[in-house]
């Protein structure tokens, strides 16, 4: 494997299913990230792990939980979702911030297609 | 606050033309970069090219180019001689670096090349 990879392709939960994304980087790389994108919208961070540390969480509801058990795997877990939760997740990688003192070129996964009935 | 702004849903090309994409960001930072990603229909996103803020000259790579523009806060893409495989989501992005180093989106333009 190469790259960024994510798994499941597609997911169809129920409203009351717990279920989880996993994604795994194979670059070496020591940040990474999860992404929602919806419809219309731009992409919107969900959270940021650099050196396995949890850095950002932009007010996401707590129905979604993150967990990065070291640097290359990185966990979303979900459960009680909401319809208006279906959309694309995507997971990505880069340095660490502070690590390359300079820009940070992030590496996507092919993303999770999430469908809540 | 950051804001990076696509004000073309949508954009249509012919094979062998020329097509700009446009992209108007703001941000306080003076030093940042910019980065246009490309997201065909299998939906792997790929970065296309940066842009180094404090580099007045525009980046390049094969048929993709930039109009970076740093008073205006413009940051235009030029695929030249445009092929069936450039048809895909373009996003602009925005990265100010920080601990957080999060990627600020635009919405996307869909891009779409006629035979």
């Amino acid at each position: 494997e190469t790259g960024v990879t994510q798994t499941p392709r597609h997911l169809v939960m129920g409203m009351t299913n717990k279920k989880s994304l996993k994604c795994e980087q194979h670059l070496g790389h020591n940040a990474m990230y999860w992404y929602k994108q919806s419809a219309k919208k731009p992409l919107e961070l969900m959270f940021v792990y650099s050196l396995e540390e949890r850095v950002e969480n932009n007010s996401v509801p707590s129905r979604f939980s993150p967990e990065c058990p070291n640097s290359s795997h990185l966990f979303l877990h979900l459960h009680t979702l909401q319809p208006e939760d279906s959309a694309l997740y995507l997971c990505a990688s880069s340095q660490a911030p502070r690590a390359s003192g300079r820009y940070n070129e992030q590496f996507f996964g092919p993303g999770t297609r999430l469908t809540v009935l | 606050a950051q804001t990076v702004t696509q004000s073309q849903p949508e954009m249509s090309v012919q094979e062998a033309e020329t097509v700009t994409l446009s992209c108007t960001y703001d941000t306080s930072e003076s030093d940042y970069y910019l980065f246009w990603y490309k997201q065909p229909p299998s939906r792997q996103m790929i970065l296309v090219i940066r842009q180094e803020a404090y580099k007045q000259q525009n980046a390049t790579e094969n048929r993709f180019s930039v109009n970076f523009q740093k008073a205006a806060k413009s940051f235009s893409l030029k695929i030249s001689d445009s092929q069936l495989g450039d048809a895909a989501m373009y996003f602009c992005a925005l990265n100010t670096g920080g601990s957080q180093g999060n990627l600020i989106f635009g919405k996307g333009t869909k891009l779409s090349v006629k035979p």
